[in-house]
């Protein structure tokens, strides 16, 4: 099955730096990828996907890069504040035609953005 | 509502006796999911209901573990013969269909098993 790698595990950054996060995947048929965020005591809310027809996707403040070929994919947020404090999951599906909401998730980023 | 909804938030249970968790997806979607996030961990997949579809069982760890959706609405999960390792937190999520991708989570029931 799907195994899904997410580094750092926890970042810190001071406002208005930029904060990236770094997962990779080992089903080379999976060819959906999204980022979910999570605030404390709230479930999962979708920031941003990609699928494996395109290699980036930006939506202002944050962007995500997909390498099929290395496997391997990317979030990145600029112009960091406050609120965007928060765990970051990233998650890979759609493999055999498997329906998009079943996903497989890293294990998660603690984000802290310093004032 | 407008989001979805799970009861209880919290649960407390003594090892063996049997949970019941409750999920009330947004009006109109078509797909429900449950998943299990442990303490510091990622998501779990659990299980997947598609309209009338025979649900997707793959993701759950035994057989202590069901789900039914009536009415291709409202979602139970039932653990049986609770243990320790079954603390955790159980999201429900749903979306439009199976195909549409975004997942909408309730914020969770949070299952001890003391």
């Amino acid at each position: 099955g799907e195994n899904v790698e997410q580094h750092p595990s926890t970042l810190s950054v001071q406002e208005g730096d930029s904060a990236v996060i770094k997962c990779t995947y080992s089903d080379s048929a999976s060819n959906y990828f999204p980022w979910y965020k999570q605030e404390l005591g709230k479930g999962p809310q979708l920031i941003i996907d990609i699928r494996s027809n395109v290699g980036e996707k930006k939506d202002q403040r944050i962007a995500v890069t997909l390498n099929k070929t290395a496997k391997h994919f990317s979030l990145h947020i600029t112009e960091t504040q406050p609120e965007d404090s928060a765990v970051y999951f990233c998650a890979a599906g759609g493999a055999g035609g498997t329906s998009y909401g079943k996903l497989t998730f890293g294990q998660g980023t603690i984000l802290t953005v310093h004032p | 509502g407008a989001g979805v909804s799970q009861s209880p938030s919290n649960k407390v249970t003594e090892k063996g006796k049997d949970v019941e968790l409750r999920c009330d997806p947004i009006s109109g979607h078509t797909a429900l999911y449950w998943y299990r996030q442990s303490l510091g961990q990622g998501l779990e997949f659990l299980i997947y209901f598609q309209g009338n579809s025979a649900p997707d069982k793959s993701g759950l760890p035994s057989d202590r573990f069901s789900a039914e959706r009536t009415g291709g609405s409202v979602s139970t999960l039932t653990i049986q013969r609770t243990q320790q390792e079954d603390s955790a937190v159980y999201l429900c999520a749903s979306s439009l269909a199976g195909h549409t991708g975004e997942l909408f989570f309730g914020e969770g029931s949070r299952l001890t098993v003391l």
